[in-house]
């Protein structure tokens, strides 16, 4: 079946570091892809999306590239502030064909000063 | 300003108490979702309403209910059926079901007591 898998956290970086949170999939179809942050006690925000092969969503200076050959979304951040600790979930859906989205389990970030 | 409104925001049950979480949006969307989330969990879809008096069980449907009599309105009911109630609950909406991305609300914490 479709399914997300992300890389396993916590992931801890110093202030102003450099941000890769890996995300693949396994779809049948064409997904869409997401990126979700959640932050403490808080419901999901969208952070940013791509519908279509070699796209690139960006948000916050945040970004991922939608990557048909390998099957990922990987998430970027040139330089990460402490307001961006907070929990990061990759997602799909399959648009026309699917329902929900279907979530990875997350990772969750911790900036320090 | 649209969005979802999630009540309350904390909630207790007893055992063999069903309880009520409410979910309220204002965006005229058509979908609404159920979600589950778990520590170190991703999300899992109980149901899903793609339309006003329409509804289908998702991957975790067993112990809850819900109804959508309006468009605005997709409460869930947890049962007593469900035996590890336990979790934050995510109600979510997007335009349509096959139009994401979809929109969250802020959460229900149920606990048991």
């Amino acid at each position: 079946g479709d399914s997300v898998t992300q890389m396993e956290g916590p992931v801890t970086l110093s202030e102003e570091a450099f941000l890769t949170i890996n995300c693949t999939y396994t779809a049948t179809g064409y997904p869409s892809l997401f990126w979700y942050v959640q932050y403490p006690g808080e419901g999901l925000q969208l952070l940013l999306k791509a519908t279509k092969a070699d796209d690139k969503g960006s948000n916050k200076g945040f970004e991922a590239t939608y990557r048909k050959e390998t099957t990922s979304f990987h998430l970027e951040k040139g330089s990460v502030q402490v307001s961006d600790s907070a929990v990061y979930f990759c997602a799909l859906s399959l648009g026309e064909t699917g329902y929900a989205l279907n979530f990875g389990k997350g990772t969750s970030l911790l900036v320090t000063p | 300003d649209g969005g979802i409104t999630q009540s309350p925001k904390y909630l207790f049950r007893k055992e063999g108490q069903n309880v009520t979480l409410s979910c309220e949006q204002n965006l005229n969307h058509d979908a609404m979702y159920w979600y589950r989330q778990d520590p170190g969990q991703g999300l899992r879809l109980i149901y899903y309403s793609q339309i006003v008096n329409d509804f289908q069980k998702g991957d975790i449907a067993e112990g809850y209910s819900v109804s959508r009599e309006k468009k605005e309105s997709f409460p869930l009911t947890v049962t007593s059926a469900q035996k590890n109630p336990t979790a934050f609950y995510l109600c979510a909406s997007s335009i349509t079901a096959s139009n994401q991305p979809q929109h969250f609300g802020d959460g229900t914490r149920l606990s048991i007591l």
